[in-house]
């Protein structure tokens, strides 16, 4: 069965001290890793796709990376505005795009 | 310009009722979704239509009934609302790799 776990449940970090995310995951043919940020009250908004080992992104603060059994979301110099629950999802080959969604990394970036 | 816009944002209800939640989406894509994201802020895949056409449809009570009149809108109708219906429900679409999602309805049964 697919299946995607995220750790840590929750996460406090202080404003500039770096950290990771993870991902783990169990598909039957990987066809994409997506990263999501949700904000309070919001829906999930993109972040980034990831479709083989090896591949990178970054946007600003945030750098995914994938290898064949995980994900991770750096986070360099976090500022409190990075204060979100992160979401991991992937999306199976023959899967109709279906994602399937780990439950978060709530981020807490203190001051 | 919202891509995913779903009304109501919330919608509070008694047990018993039913009551729709509707949705479009301005972005051209072909594919709709909607899923439930629990207390614990799970989000759980119920239903994809593709142009139309139910293509996915997961473990769901058959109280909820997915419609599609055109590829733009999808909309969700649930009857004989229960008390553990109760979350927020998140529309979404993609032209084939991420999905965009609208701002969700917090649906409350009492």
């Amino acid at each position: 069965e697919d299946q995607v776990t995220q750790s840590p449940e929750a996460l406090r970090l202080q404003e500039g001290e770096s950290s990771s995310l993870n991902c783990s995951y169990t598909v039957s043919g990987l066809r994409g890793l997506f990263w999501y940020r949700q904000d309070p009250g919001k829906g999930p908004e993109f972040l980034f796709t990831l479709y083989s080992a090896g591949e990178e992104k970054e946007k600003e603060r945030l750098k995914a990376t994938l290898t064949k059994k995980e994900s991770f979301l750096h986070i360099t110099a976090p500022k409190p505005e990075d204060s979100a629950t992160y979401l991991c999802a992937v999306q199976a080959s023959g899967g109709y795009n279906k994602l399937i969604f780990g439950a978060g990394t709530r981020l807490a970036v203190h001051p | 310009d919202t891509a995913v816009s779903q009304t109501p944002k919330y919608l509070v209800t008694q047990m018993g009722n039913d009551k729709s939640i509707k949705c479009e989406q301005n972005l051209g894509h072909d594919t709709m979704y909607w899923y439930k994201q629990d207390s614990k802020k799970f989000l759980k895949i119920m239903f994809s239509y593709n142009n139309k056409e139910l293509i996915i449809n997961e473990t769901v009570p058959n109280r909820f009934s997915p419609k599609s009149p055109d590829k733009a809108h999808l909309n969700l109708h649930i009857n004989s609302l229960e008390l553990g219906d109760s979350a927020v429900y998140f529309c979404a679409s993609t032209g084939g790799t991420e999905a965009f999602f609208g701002q969700g309805t917090r649906l409350t049964v009492v």
